[in-house]
């Protein structure tokens, strides 16, 4: 099975308001990987675990927050949701011996 | 930090035309090259990977160019058809390979 599975799929928040994303993949992959997609822009990489470490972008250093509880299991936190959060959000994994990233549908977050 | 334009974000073709996108980069240092696909409300598939090494390779219906002395990569579809319709994104990343920079994408329609 080589699916990253996403949920929820679509996400409604309100602003200030905390949201939780969950990505899970089954393939072993030791890397994980979180995007952040808007309208007419590039994917743009937020943060990684690369096992149990975690690595964030600079420029969304403090926005994002990650967890991973086990290999399969990566999720994306956000402490309070502003407008500007609003965006389609894509988990990828990554196994050791691949250099091509595999990633799930997306959740696509509306903050209100 | 690397940068990676792609032309066109909206494509056009008719049945049976060819469809060209091509990305271009600026890091001298990437080393690995992606085409990904997305159909509506799926995930991004791995269409193509190409390695340093590599200046054409021929898939399904399609070439990948790689021109690193101009730093370009390019996609061409030769004989389209309706189910080539779909978002198509290049992605460049180092010999670490652990980010991906990706291009804003190119959404392609194939009129029957």
């Amino acid at each position: 099975d080589t699916t990253v599975k996403q949920n929820p799929r679509y996400k409604l928040a309100r602003v200030g308001k905390p949201v939780n994303l969950i990505c899970s993949q089954t393939m072993n992959h030791d890397t994980m990987y979180w995007y952040q997609k808007k309208p007419n822009q590039a994917p743009k990489l937020l943060l990684f675990y690369y096992d149990k470490i975690l690595n964030r972008e600079a420029d969304t250093f403090e926005k994002f927050q990650s967890s991973r509880p086990n290999n399969s299991f990566c999720s994306l936190y956000i402490g309070s949701a502003g407008l500007e959060y609003s965006a389609m959000y894509l988990c990828a994994s990554r196994g050791y011996n691949y250099a091509e990233q595999f990633f799930g549908p997306g959740t696509r977050l509306t903050v209100l | 930090g690397e940068q990676v334009e792609q032309r066109p974000p909206h494509l056009s073709v008719r049945e049976g035309d060819s469809a060209v996108i091509t990305c271009t980069y600026t890091d001298p240092n990437s080393y690995y090259f992606f085409w990904y696909k997305q159909e509506p409300g799926a995930s991004l598939q791995l269409l193509m990977k190409v390695f340093s090494s590599t200046e054409i390779n021929e898939g399904q219906g399609f070439t990948v160019l790689l021109n690193k002395k101009d730093k370009r990569l390019s996609l061409n579809l030769t004989a389209a058809h309706p189910g080539d319709s779909a978002a198509y994104f290049c992605a460049v990343s180092e010999a670490g390979y652990q980010n991906f920079y990706f291009g804003k994408g190119t959404s392609l329609t194939v009129i029957p």
